[in-house]
């Protein structure tokens, strides 16, 4: 079965500081990957998503960047983080017919100060 | 682009009241589905509708595609505490990714 782990669960940072946030798939290949934030009680912002290695769309520009360097792991940076970057991450993978729903990670719980 | 815009954003019942949750597309679908998120967790799918005017029940859980397709609504019928969290609508046009909707944080007290 498939499985989709991210970490850390939770993370503490400084305003500036540097971000890597890291999602791997197990149990599938070539899948299409997302990742998505959710501000405090609020909905799931697309942030960007990958249907292949190296290939990355970008949905809302900002400080963020994705990367994926194999199949299986996308990964989410920043070079200098601000405030309102706090928020849950969550990555995500899209299942196969007949519904091609969302499969969403844990996430992580990013707290900037 | 596409919105996807859900009311209301917050709605707080007593158990054994019912629920329901809207969801409005700015363009039309080619399906919706949606997705429950408990308090601390993750999104999960509870179904997907695909046809004009559908309607899909799952126990306590009525959902309804609308005729134009470019609405949708959950009904909880005779809410519990388990029921508890944040449901969430997703549009998808095509072969686009899914846009969500803004949720609706539903509290259920005992």
């Amino acid at each position: 079965s498939q499985t989709i782990h991210q970490w850390p669960a939770t993370l503490v940072q400084p305003v500036g500081s540097p971000l890597s946030l890291e999602c791997t798939v197990e149990g599938t290949s070539n899948p299409n990957l997302y990742w998505y934030r959710q501000a405090a009680g609020r909905g799931l912002q697309l942030l960007f998503y990958s249907v292949g290695i190296g290939q990355i769309s970008s949905e809302v520009p900002q400080n963020l960047s994705a990367s994926r360097p194999q199949d299986r792991q996308f990964i989410l940076s920043s070079k200098k983080l601000l405030l309102s970057d706090s928020g849950f991450y969550l990555c995500a993978w899209t299942g196969t017919e007949p519904f091609y729903e969302q499969y969403f990670g844990p996430g992580t719980r990013l707290t900037v100060t | 682009g596409q919105q996807v815009m859900q009311i209301p954003q917050y709605q707080h019942v007593q158990e054994g009241e019912d629920f329901t949750t809207y969801c409005n597309s700015s363009t039309t679908l080619s399906n919706i589905q949606w997705y429950k998120q408990r308090p601390g967790g993750h999104p999960v799918f509870l179904i997907q509708l695909v046809k004009s005017g559908e309607v899909k029940k799952q126990k306590r859980l009525t959902f309804q595609f609308g005729e134009a397709k470019k609405n949708s609504s959950l009904h909880i019928t005779a809410t519990q505490t388990t029921d508890v969290g944040t449901y969430f609508c997703a549009g998808r046009t095509g072969r686009r990714a899914l846009t969500f909707g803004s949720g609706t944080r539903l509290q259920v007290q005992p």
